[in-house]
C-alpha cells in the first residue's frame, strides 16, 4: 500500500545531542511537511519542501533543519535538541500545496533525557 | 492569515448515538477546502472528510457528514451511530493559504 513511513516510532536523544528523524512516502507527491505535535494540541507546521524547495516558516527554530534528498525521502535534523522540542514529530505528503488533503505518517515521539 | 477554532476541547457520546463536533473558521480566501482530520490515541492522523468552500452541498463519508454554513464560516462534524473506534482527537483545518491551518481538536469519548 501506498504510504507515508516515519522511523523511528520513538527516538530517545540527550539533551544537546543531535538527532534525525527520517520520513519516506510512496505516493510520489510534490510536496512533504513537517510539522511538531505537543500534548494535546494542534500540530505546528515547521517547514515543508514543495519539490526540491524549501519553505520554512517564520517562528521555526533555527535549531531545526530538514533535508530532502530525493522524492522519496525527507529529514528533520534537530542540532541541540532541548527539553522543550520533545514531542511528536509528523511527516505529511500531498500531491501539491493547493487543495489536495495531506497523508499523514504514524509519528515518531521524541523524549529528550 | 487564517483561524480555525473548535469550541469544544473534550465531547462525549454514547455508543450508537449521534453527535455533533463544532468548528469555526476565519479566511479572506474565497476558494479553500475545509477538512475533518482523526487521530486516535498513538495512532496515525487520517483524513475523515473534506468539503469544498464552493459547493454549498454538505459533504458527506458514510456516518460522517459536515453541516457547511460559508456565510457564518462555520464547519461542524455530525458523526451518527457512533462506535467505540470513533474515540479520537478530531481536528477541523483550512488550507485557505496553501497551508494547513489546524484548530485546537477535540476529544471525542465514546461510551458504551
Amino acid at each position: 500500500d501506498a504510504m507515508v513511513i516515519q522511523n523511528p516510532r520513538y527516538q530517545v536523544t540527550q539533551f544537546g545531542k543531535p538527532v534525525t528523524l527520517s520520513c519516506s512516502q510512496t505516493l510520489n507527491h510534490n510536496v512533504m511537511y513537517w510539522y511538531q505535535q505537543k500534548s494535546s494540541q494542534a500540530p505546528k507546521l515547521l517547514f515543508h519542501y514543495y519539490d526540491k524547495d524549501f519553505n520554512n516558516e517564520a517562528d521555526t527554530p533555527d535549531n531545526f533543519q530538514s533535508r530532502r534528498p530525493n522524492t522519496s525521502f525527507c529529514f528533520l535534523d534537530i542540532r541541540s535538541p532541548g527539553l522543550g522540542d520533545a514531542a511528536m514529530y509528523l511527516c505529511a505528503t500531498s500531491r501539491d500545496r493547493s487543495n489536495q488533503p495531506q497523508h499523514f505518517g504514524d509519528g515518531t515521539r521524541l523524549s529528550i533525557l | 492569515a487564517q483561524t480555525v477554532t473548535q469550541s469544544q476541547p473534550e465531547m462525549s457520546v454514547q455508543e450508537a448515538e449521534t453527535v455533533t463536533l463544532s468548528c469555526t473558521y476565519d479566511t479572506s480566501e474565497s476558494d479553500y477546502y475545509l477538512f475533518w482530520y482523526k487521530q486516535p490515541p498513538s495512532r496515525q492522523m487520517i483524513l475523515v472528510i473534506r468539503q469544498e468552500a464552493y459547493k454549498q452541498q454538505n459533504a458527506t463519508e458514510n456516518r460522517f457528514s459536515v453541516n457547511f454554513q460559508k456565510a457564518a464560516k462555520s464547519f461542524s462534524l455530525k458523526i451518527s451511530d457512533s462506535q467505540l473506534g470513533d474515540a479520537a482527537m478530531y481536528f477541523c483545518a483550512t488550507n485557505a493559504g496553501n497551508m494547513l491551518t489546524f484548530g485546537g481538536g477535540t476529544r471525542l469519548m465514546v461510551k458504551p
